[in-house]
């Protein structure tokens, strides 16, 4: 049960090209999500994913997008990457099974580290 | 617009003392209170939380409160131990609904042996 995994670790891009970030999960579960995190600025969620086929807009989409055809899987797409997109991604899932005091919490993988030049 | 604030970059505390982590918030809606920790080079994983209904959660050395009135939350860790130096993120969630989080931007603890 390796939980939640993200390919790449680390990737370096020039301004202009594009990638796309894998995350998987082992656990069945429903809602996966996409966050970038950056220096004093904590985790902010840039899309997310309710299940197969669907996918909604976190708080900072601009620049990228998602799919997620398959459940284990949710995509993140840079199409055309800017220095501003230099950060570490958090891929992370949840599902319905909740903590001793009833909440659901998410499971996180270990980060992709995005440069950007 | 910050929604979840954890106004102290940074803590240091002595190994085997309270270490105090605190955390803030503006939305009354939020049901639930999540505390993560996080290790250099890899992903957070989840510590505790708590209800918004009720206003303490104690699990082994990790004791989370929760003052409704005042917005405001509490991780206490007893006794703080030099393992426990790691990044802590609060963040806060609807039962329903968005079933999004809103992360703190994190409190970096240090134990000091």
């Amino acid at each position: 049960n390796a939980g939640v995994t993200q390919t790449p670790k680390f990737r370096v891009l020039k301004t202009g090209q594009s990638m796309t970030l894998l995350c998987a999960q082992d656990m069945n579960h429903e809602y996966m999500y996409w966050y970038r995190q950056d220096p004093g600025m904590g985790l902010r969620l840039i899309h997310y994913s309710v299940g197969e086929g669907t996918t909604a807009k976190g708080e900072v989409p601009d620049g990228y997008n998602v799919s997620r055809l398959k459940k284990q899987n949710f995509l993140l797409g840079l199409e055309s990457a800017a220095p501003s997109q230099t950060s570490v991604y958090f891929c992370a899932s949840r599902g319905t099974r909740t903590s001793g005091d009833g909440a659901n919490e998410q499971f996180f993988g270990p980060g992709t580290r995005l440069t950007v030049l | 617009d910050q929604q979840v604030k954890q106004n102290s970059p940074s803590l240091s505390v002595q190994e085997g003392r309270i270490s105090i982590l605190n955390c803030d918030y503006t939305n009354s809606m939020f049901d639930y209170f999540l505390w993560y920790k996080k290790y250099p080079a890899e992903g957070p994983t989840f510590l505790i939380s708590i209800s918004s209904i009720k206003d303490k959660n104690e699990d082994g050395r990790f004791t989370v409160f929760l003052n409704k009135s005042a917005k405001h939350l509490s991780l206490h860790i007893v006794p703080s131990q030099p393992g426990d130096s790691a990044v802590y993120f609060c963040a806060a969630s609807w039962r329903s609904g968005t079933y999004k989080y809103i992360f703190g931007t994190g409190t970096r603890l240090k134990v000091l042996a």
